[in-house]
């Protein structure tokens, strides 16, 4: 059985830090997807990853992918306040394509000003 | 172009009812798929369809059923409602089309169920 594991499941940043979430799988899948949640909201896409070693960016956060060590991490840079919420990582076990995702436990993210 | 739909928003039900949710999909979204939020078990599949035909399910007990109309649009149902079923059900729509091509899916807003 396919287990998704994420760390830290809280963290609690300064405004300005850096830090990063680890998100660990524990079979073989070259496709991995993060999304956000804030309260009482839906998922939203921030990136998906389709090959080893894949890595993509949009503003503060960049994401990137080593199917080798099954180990995906979202790095947050020079954290602000509107980057406070949940975080899922997501691995596909979907034949079809991205059907059937499997998702971490979720970091939930708090920046503090 | 419209987003995915799903209602009701929110539902209160008591222990021992029934209750179906609805999900329409984007227009020209083939397949659909439903997943369960809980503060405990966070975030699992339930199951997914596509063509009206199921093509994937998770671990979830027979209480929980779906169905996919010719439109797409899909239907889930919950049987003899228990309190461990409160949770935030989400659905998620893409073309899914091709086996191991990458679609983008799109999740809807979610419907909010509370079970008394």
């Amino acid at each position: 059985e396919l287990k998704v594991e994420q760390n830290p499941l809280f963290l609690s940043m300064q405004e300005g830090k850096n830090y990063t979430i680890y998100c660990n799988y524990s079979t073989t899948s070259d496709r991995l997807y993060w999304y956000r949640q804030d309260p009482g909201k839906s998922l939203e896409s921030l990136f998906v990853l389709l090959s080893n070693g894949a890595v993509k960016q949009e503003g503060r956060l960049m994401a990137s992918l080593d199917t080798k060590a099954r180990l995906s991490t979202l790095h947050i840079t020079a954290a602000v306040h509107d980057l406070s919420a949940t975080y899922f990582c997501a691995v596909d076990m979907g034949n079809f394509g991205n059907e059937k995702l499997t998702f971490g436990t979720g970091t939930r993210l708090t920046i503090i000003p | 172009k419209a987003g995915v739909t799903q209602t009701p928003r929110y539902l209160i039900k008591t222990r021992g009812q029934q209750v179906t949710l609805s999900c329409s999909p984007i227009s020209g979204h083939r397949s659909v798929s439903w997943y369960q939020q809980t503060p405990g078990q966070g975030l699992q599949f339930l199951f997914e369809y596509f063509s009206e035909t199921q093509r994937n399910k998770g671990n979830f007990p027979g209480r929980f059923s779906g169905r996919q109309f010719s439109n797409s649009r899909s239907e889930m149902n919950v049987s003899t409602l228990e309190l461990g079923d409160s949770a935030l059900y989400l659905c998620a729509s893409s073309f899914a089309g091709l086996a191991g091509v990458y679609n983008e899916q799109f999740f809807g807003p979610g419907t909010r169920l509370t079970v008394l």
